[in-house]
């Protein structure tokens, strides 16, 4: 397997703009996670997806951060309009379980800076 | 309280030396643990998972004290590629909850 991939790997915008971040989970795997990582606040789930369906966005930020999982091999994560304040890396991570002995495989990031 | 917290470093370790760390965790109903190691710039990756007591896989010892409420990781002769952050993982509330990590950097 390719393991859990993400795209872009860096996106620079500006402010203002949209910005959609994309991941393709190992197939099988049930569960889908969002997370950002910044030195300030460290890794945060921002949401997770179990068999397509949003189960807990409690760590979206605000109304301009949105994901969707329209399909098994396939989630986005929206921002718009983003700030500089979004600046981070964001890694998605998949795992056949939410509290498996294999933990979460996470994709190598995108690292997104908006100026 | 946090959910996990761990000493940020970083811990300077000279190779061949052995450097041991611990991670505090508030829910006592946690059953299993995970380290991960992040390189810099890049993914967290599983290290090793934590039932029972403990576990050991070659030079890396990880210990759990459920009194305690901690984990720890030992690195036993330590190598330069040693040098990353490692993060702590508690299973919390249904999902696994990430320490903001212990930085170790191993030095010629």
């Amino acid at each position: 397997d390719a393991g859990v991939i993400q795209s872009p790997r860096h996106e620079v915008t500006e402010m203002g703009q949209e910005v959609t971040l994309r991941c393709k989970p190992i197939s099988g795997h049930d569960y889908l996670f969002w997370y950002r990582q910044t030195m300030m606040r460290g890794l945060e789930l921002l949401i997770y997806f179990n068999n397509n369906v949003p189960i807990d966005d409690s760590g979206m930020p605000e109304d301009r951060f949105s994901a969707k999982m329209p399909n098994a091999s396939f989630s986005t994560l929206k921002i718009q309009p983003s700030e500089p304040r979004d600046s981070a890396v964001y890694f998605c991570a998949s795992s056949p379980s939410l509290q498996g002995a294999d933990g979460y495989t996470f994709g190598s990031g995108t690292r997104l800076t908006v100026v | 309280r946090k959910e996990v917290e761990q000493d940020p470093g970083p811990f300077n370790v000279p190779e061949g030396a052995t450097v041991a760390f611990n991670c505090t965790y508030s829910n006592s109903a946690s059953q299993s643990f995970f380290w991960y190691r992040q390189d810099c710039r890049k993914e967290p990756k599983l290290l090793m998972s934590v039932y029972s007591s403990g576990n050991e896989d070659g030079r890396f010892t990880a210990q759990l004290n459920r009194a305690s409420q901690y984990i720890s990781l030992l690195i036993r002769d330590s190598k330069l590629s040693d040098s990353a952050t490692y993060l702590c993982v508690v299973p919390s509330w249904g999902k696994l909850q990430f320490g903001a990590g212990t930085q170790v950097v191993v030095t010629p």
